[in-house]
């Protein structure tokens, strides 16, 4: 069975930093890219950041760019989101996903439970 | 950035009913469209990816269609656990966009 479980999320002050972990389960991880998404309390999805399954490349939306990460640690199967710089606007709740590789098209497959990030002072 | 404009963002309907969700891509997305449906309080779940096909568990009373800039997600005979929000995403080119959600009610 194919499991994402979050943590590292909470309340932290604008300005400052904070790292998501997420371990993967069920599959082999790296054979997979894999991404999060967020969701605004009562707002709708926003993709986040896109990772290969090699960790060799990265995507980013204009948003974050430049002020998040996405890491991997396939031994570990294990991804990873440092967040810096954080904002009001960043306060979601952050969801690991799977990219399954259909080709030509991403999307999310599986979704982790979510972890709540809450950016306020 | 592809931008994907939902309608309706809200819509009630009563079991048993059929509905249809549309999604307008701000360019040609070639098919590259995905259908997510979202419970209250839960992680979004994959409906349909390339426009048509249907994830592995879906019931069939799901179906998409559409090509272009122009998608529908269509719901056979709602069952009590469709009411729930469902959100269309670009799956073309980044950045993966999604569409503004729309809510199924009980009527």
């Amino acid at each position: 069975e194919v499991q994402l479980v979050e943590t590292g999320g909470g309340l932290v002050q604008p300005g400052r930093s904070l790292k998501l972990s997420c371990v993967a389960s069920g599959f082999t991880f790296n054979n997979y890219w894999m991404s999060w998404t967020r969701q605004a309390p009562g707002k709708g999805l926003e993709w986040v950041a896109s990772i290969t399954n090699s960790g060799g490349s990265t995507y980013y939306p204009d948003s974050v760019k430049g002020r998040f990460t996405i890491s991997r640690d396939n031994a570990q199967n294990t991804l990873y989101l440092q967040m810096n710089s954080l904002r009001s606007e960043d306060t979601a709740t952050y969801y690991c996903t799977r990219d399954p590789g259909y080709p030509g098209i991403a999307l999310f497959d599986y979704w982790g439970q979510g972890v709540m990030v809450t950016v306020s002072s | 950035d592809i931008q994907m404009t939902q309608s309706p963002t809200s819509l009630a309907a009563s079991v048993g009913e059929s509905v249809t969700i549309t999604c307008l891509a701000s360019e040609d997305i070639y098919g590259s469209l995905v259908w997510y449906q979202q419970k209250p309080g839960k992680s979004p779940q994959l409906l349909i990816y390339g426009a048509t096909i249907l994830e592995d568990g879906i019931p069939s009373r799901f179906s998409g269609s559409g090509s272009d800039t122009q998608y529908s997600l269509k719901i056979n005979s709602l069952q009590p656990e469709d009411f729930a929000s469902y959100y269309c995403q670009n799956g073309l080119s980044t950045p993966w966009t999604f569409g503004g959600g729309t809510k199924l009610e009980l009527k």
